[in-house]
């Protein structure tokens, strides 16, 4: 079946735009993730979903930061007033359960990259 | 704050060679998972231990989980060229996300 796939694959933006970035998550799956990797650093925690609700957003940097999940499957993490420390591969991630560390399972992240 | 150290950071070996990544934290996690990521890839999970002292084996990878379940290790025998990647620590944060160590960048060179 498919695999979690999240658009677009890269991203380039000036400094101060508003962006978007997709995840479609494997279908069935409950909990939905989003973390931020920079270069030559392991991921970094953001958001997490379970269904529609964000069970935990603590991992989220700053109120210009922020995801929805209207639906329970697919998510949306928005980004107002791009800087250029919010460089980095935004990578999401779901499985069939929330909590106890269940298998994640990661799509190949969206590349952005702010100028 | 829970985190996760990993070591070595970087590791360069030849194709044959043993090699151990430790990943050492000073809070209790209930599962700590080890991952391998590629380039241009997102993180693939390769094994999920859970009881202090557990001992996992994956062909030439051993996992093995420490008995106060604050540390873990994986030791790959005679290391291949496909073996290299990003191998990622994670342990299960106490709000249900995983936390992430800064993983150990390997390079088998043939």
């Amino acid at each position: 079946g498919a695999g979690v796939s999240q658009t677009p694959s890269n991203k380039v933006t000036e400094k101060g735009k508003y962006v978007e970035l997709r995840c479609d998550p494997i279908s069935g799956h409950t909990a939905l993730y989003w973390y931020r990797q920079s270069l030559g650093q392991g991921p970094e925690f953001l958001i997490y979903f379970q269904g529609t609700g964000a069970a935990d957003d603590s991992g989220l940097p700053n109120d210009r930061f922020f995801a929805v999940r209207p639906e329970g499957s697919v998510s949306t993490l928005k980004i107002q007033r791009t800087e250029r420390g919010d460089s980095a591969v935004y990578l999401c991630a779901s499985s069939s359960s929330g909590t106890d560390s269940y298998e994640q399972y990661f799509g190949p992240g969206t590349r952005l990259t702010v100028t | 704050t829970q985190l996760l150290e990993q070591s070595p950071q970087f590791l360069s070996i030849q194709e044959g060679e043993n090699l151990t990544v430790y990943c050492n934290s000073s809070s209790v996690f209930s599962s700590l998972q080890w991952y391998r990521q590629e380039p241009g890839e997102g993180p693939v999970l390769l094994v999920t231990v859970v009881t202090g002292g557990e001992v996992k084996k994956l062909k030439r990878l051993t996992f093995q989980f420490g008995d106060a379940r604050k540390d873990s290790s994986l030791h790959i025998t005679a290391a291949q060229p496909g073996d290299t990647g990003l191998y990622l620590c994670v342990g299960g944060g106490s709000q249900g996300n995983l936390i992430f160590g800064k993983g150990t960048k390997l390079s088998v060179k043939p």
